[in-house]
This record gives C-alpha cells, structure tokens and sequence, in this order.
C-alpha cells in the first residue's frame, strides 16, 4: 500500500523567504509526526498531532515555525523567513495511533537548502 | 534528562562476520526502544522494537538486539554481516511515555566490506 509521502522532495529558498512542506500520512493514520535531520543536531522531533490537534509542539525551534493538520489527513509544516541554520532534511512519520507500541512509518523527507 | 547514546558513529565489518552496534539509554523510567535503519538517499525503517514484552527482540534481516534494564543498553547485533547491511542505524527512544515522542542517537555508519 501506499506509504508516507512528503512534498517537495527538494527545496531551495533565498533566506527571508516562507516555505511550507507537506506530508501525506498512510490513510487511517491518526498520529503524526515532524521531525528534523541536520547534520550539526541529529534527528529531533519537532511536533505530534493527535487528529488535528498539536498536544506537543515542543520541538519547534521558534516561533517561524508553524505547523497545521487538516481533516485529520496532510500536514504543512511552514518557515516563515527561513534563515540558513534552518538548512535540514524535514521529516514526516505516521502511526497508526500514537500508541506508545505503534510502529512510525517514515516519509522520505524534504530537503531544504537556505541559501 | 532522558537520551540516547550510540557509543560508535562509524564501525566497519567485513561480509559474514558478525555485527554489534552499541547503545545506552538514559531515562527514568524503562522507555520502549527502537532501531532504525537509513539507507542513502532512502526513508527510516524500523528494524525492531522492544515494548516491555521479551528482552530479546527479533527484527527483520535476521538482526536482534537484547535489552538490559542493569546495564542500561540495547545493541544491535547480526550474526554474518552482508554487503546490503551497509547503511546508518539509530537507536531511538520514546520518552513520551505514552504518545510515541522519539529521540534518537546520533547514528551508526555500518560499512561492511568484502
């Protein structure tokens, strides 16, 4: 079946400028996941929506990132006036749950490049 | 504060010899625990789990890994090395307890070598 998608699979962005990135979870999904991969800070979670609501948003960066879940399907991830540091492959997991034994089926990522 | 430490960020093997990846976890409480496994340019799979049940998790590719609630750690292990094992592996964490929050380790490279 069909697994987690994300769009676009590559983005580049002049610093100061807002990007949104999307993720598709696996249909019937109710948990979702951003995360972020950078070379200097790892793999580290950046958010959970349970349905569409947020309960943690604890690993947002600072308040020019922003993220929302619609129909309790896509998710945007947004960065408003992207800087370099924010340079990173974004990614996107689903579960079917949230349970704390569900399996997390990741996306393949954005990249994104700050120039 | 909870993490999760691999204690090797590159080990190399030679095909058919066996395989250990380290990792030590520190919380609280006893977390349910993870491996994953990226290929290039390929998505997170999840290798195996432990979730409280058998302390000895069987995974898929014939790799497995033991949980040590004394010693606090959870490595990796695959008896014969293949050349399709070569990737970066993550011992992962959830510290939510609860809704499934990851942390992760900083990775492993696996090369294997002929």
């Amino acid at each position: 079946g069909a697994g987690v998608s994300q769009s676009p699979s590559n983005k580049v962005t002049e610093k100061g400028k807002d990007v949104e990135l999307r993720c598709d979870p696996i249909s019937g999904h109710t948990a979702l996941y951003w995360y972020r991969q950078s070379l200097g800070q790892g793999l580290e979670f950046l958010i959970y929506f349970q349905g569409n609501s947020a309960p943690d948003k604890s690993g947002l960066p600072s308040d020019r990132f922003s993220a929302e879940r619609t129909g309790g399907s896509v998710s945007t991830l947004t960065i408003q006036r992207t800087q370099q540091e924010d340079s990173a492959v974004y990614l996107c997991a689903s579960s079917l749950t949230g349970g704390t034994t569900d399996t997390q089926y990741f996306g393949p990522g954005t990249r994104l490049t700050v120039l | 504060a909870q993490s999760v430490t691999q204690l090797d960020s590159h080990v190399s093997v030679s095909e058919g010899t066996p395989v250990l990846l380290r990792c030590n976890y520190s919380s609280s409480y006893s977390p349910s625990l993870f491996w994953y496994v990226q290929h290039p340019n390929k998505g997170l799979q999840l290798l195996l789990k432990y979730t409280s049940a058998a302390t000895l998790v069987k995974g898929i590719n014939g790799f497995e890994a033991e949980f040590k609630k004394s010693e606090t750690s959870f490595h990796l292990t695959k008896p014969s090395a293949h050349m399709s094992d070569a990737a970066e592996y993550f011992c992962v964490a959830d510290v939510s307890g609860g809704y499934n929050k990851l942390i992760f380790g900083a990775g492993t490279r696996l090369a294997v070598h002929p």
